[in-house]
């Protein structure tokens, strides 16, 4: 497997821009989960799915930021409209279920930077 | 909720071992204790994670303490390359990982 993969790695908008991020998990992984990097609040949790359905999206800081799950392999996180502060690197990562305990594999992170 | 604490900075000499301490002294019977590094610019890692036994793997050692309250995550021969910010944490109800500030290691040539 190719490990969970993120597209687009680098994206540069402009403010009031609609940006998606995307995400492919492990195939086999029923759980999904999205954080976002900056150094203020360093790796925050934003919302994370288990068998493609949200659990809890406490995380998400506001109403302009909303994701989806439509298959077992690919999620969307969409910020409409964007802002200057919503500037930072979202991670995807993906895990199994699992009695003994399991990890949580990560993907490379896309570089969101708002202008 | 469990919550850790760790020191926010470290130095270690190369081929040394290096020795990453965690507190938790709130974690629940079925809590595991985890531990990700995050080696800059890049996705967290995976290295190792424990309910109670030490735990060995081909990356590192984790020793958890008798009442489980504190854990060292045990780096054998560093190298360069483990230069990184290393996190500990203990596992919520679910798969939810939620990441504190860790501890930037940083091995000295």
């Amino acid at each position: 497997d190719a490990g969970v993969i993120q597209s687009p790695r680098h994206e540069v908008t402009e403010m009031g821009q609609e940006v998606t991020l995307r995400c492919k998990p492990i195939s086999g992984h029923d759980y999904l989960f999205w954080y976002r990097q900056t150094m203020m609040r360093g790796l925050e949790l934003l919302i994370y799915f288990n068998n493609n359905v949200p659990i809890d999206d406490s995380g998400m800081p506001e109403d302009r930021f909303s994701a989806k799950m439509p298959n077992a392999s690919f999620s969307t996180l969409k910020i409409q409209p964007s802002e200057p502060r919503d500037s930072a690197v979202y991670f995807c990562a993906s895990s199994s279920a699992g009695s003994g305990g399991t990890e949580a594999f990560f993907g490379q992170g896309t570089r969101l930077t708002v202008v | 909720d469990a919550k850790t604490t760790q020191p926010t900075s470290m130095d270690c000499a190369e081929g040394r071992a290096a020795n990453l301490p965690c507190n938790h002294s709130t974690i629940s019977g079925n809590e595991y204790v985890y531990w990700y590094r995050q080696i800059h610019s890049q996705g967290p890692q995976y290295i190792i994670h424990g309910l109670k036994n030490n735990e060995t793997n081909e990356m590192a050692s984790l020793i958890i303490t008798e009442d489980r309250k504190s854990s060292t995550l045990i780096l054998p021969h560093a190298t360069l390359r483990d230069t990184a910010v290393y996190y500990c944490i203990v596992l919520r109800t679910g798969n939810q990982f939620y990441f504190g500030t860790g501890t930037s290691l940083t091995v000295i040539p």
